[in-house]
């Protein structure tokens, strides 16, 4: 089985930078994946990370240490359209070979 | 356009019926899922299917029931024995690095 923690809640500035952390603990692991997700709206894919180090793709970037359990989420110049949900999951290669197991989730409130 | 559709967005039951979730897709994923999600809450695990006639409980199964006839098509049936059956229910898909996309959603309601 998986148990991943995230932080609940988070605000941060426009402008700013802002890191989401994200642990785990899990049986196995095959990939980490991070989604955001707007109020009411379906999860959209933003990274994919699978072995360690840091993957850049615009405005975010996600870290990843297999060794320790923990990846975070990066956001950088801070929109106040980044305001969402942004989930951790991992794939669990001993369930169904593609299953996530998701965390939480952590509501980042972007204020002026 | 290649993505995966819900119907309908909002539904609402009452208690002691059966109600059915449409979800199709034609990204030509072999594996596809459903989940619940409760306010301030994760993605619970449903059901998901690997593969055409093939499908396996997630975490939260009892109370609902799936089928999948078709690559494109894994509809959900909620119970009445579900007893708490109000959420927003999420269909994705997933490609075979893992990465699933998602469906708009359907949110029901119990009166």
């Amino acid at each position: 089985g998986q148990n991943i923690d995230q932080p609940t809640e988070m605000t941060a500035t426009e402008g700013a930078i802002v890191q989401i952390n994200c642990t785990y603990q899990t049986s196995g692991f095959n990939g980490l994946f991070w989604y955001q997700q707007h109020a009411g709206e379906a999860p959209t894919f933003l990274s994919y990370n699978v072995l360690d180090g840091l993957e850049e793709k615009g405005r975010f970037s996600s870290f990843l240490s297999r060794s320790k359990g923990y990846s975070y989420l990066l956001l950088k110049e801070l929109q106040m359209k980044d305001s969402a949900s942004y989930l951790c999951a991992v794939r669990d290669p001993g369930a169904g070979s593609y299953q996530l197991t998701f965390g939480k989730g952590t509501k980042l409130s972007v204020i002026p | 356009d290649g993505g995966i559709t819900q119907s309908p967005k909002y539904l609402f039951r009452k208690e002691g019926q059966n109600v059915t979730l449409s979800c199709e897709q034609n990204l030509n994923h072999d594996a596809m899922y459903w989940y619940r999600q409760d306010p301030g809450q994760g993605l619970r695990l449903i059901y998901y299917s690997q593969i055409v006639n093939d499908f396996q409980k997630g975490d939260i199964a009892e109370g609902y029931s799936v089928s999948r006839e078709k690559k494109e098509s894994f509809p959900l049936t909620v119970t009445s024995a579900q007893k708490n059956p109000t959420a927003f229910y999420l269909c994705a898909s997933s490609t075979n690095r893992g990465e699933q996309f998602f469906g708009p959603g359907t949110r029901l309601t119990v009166l």
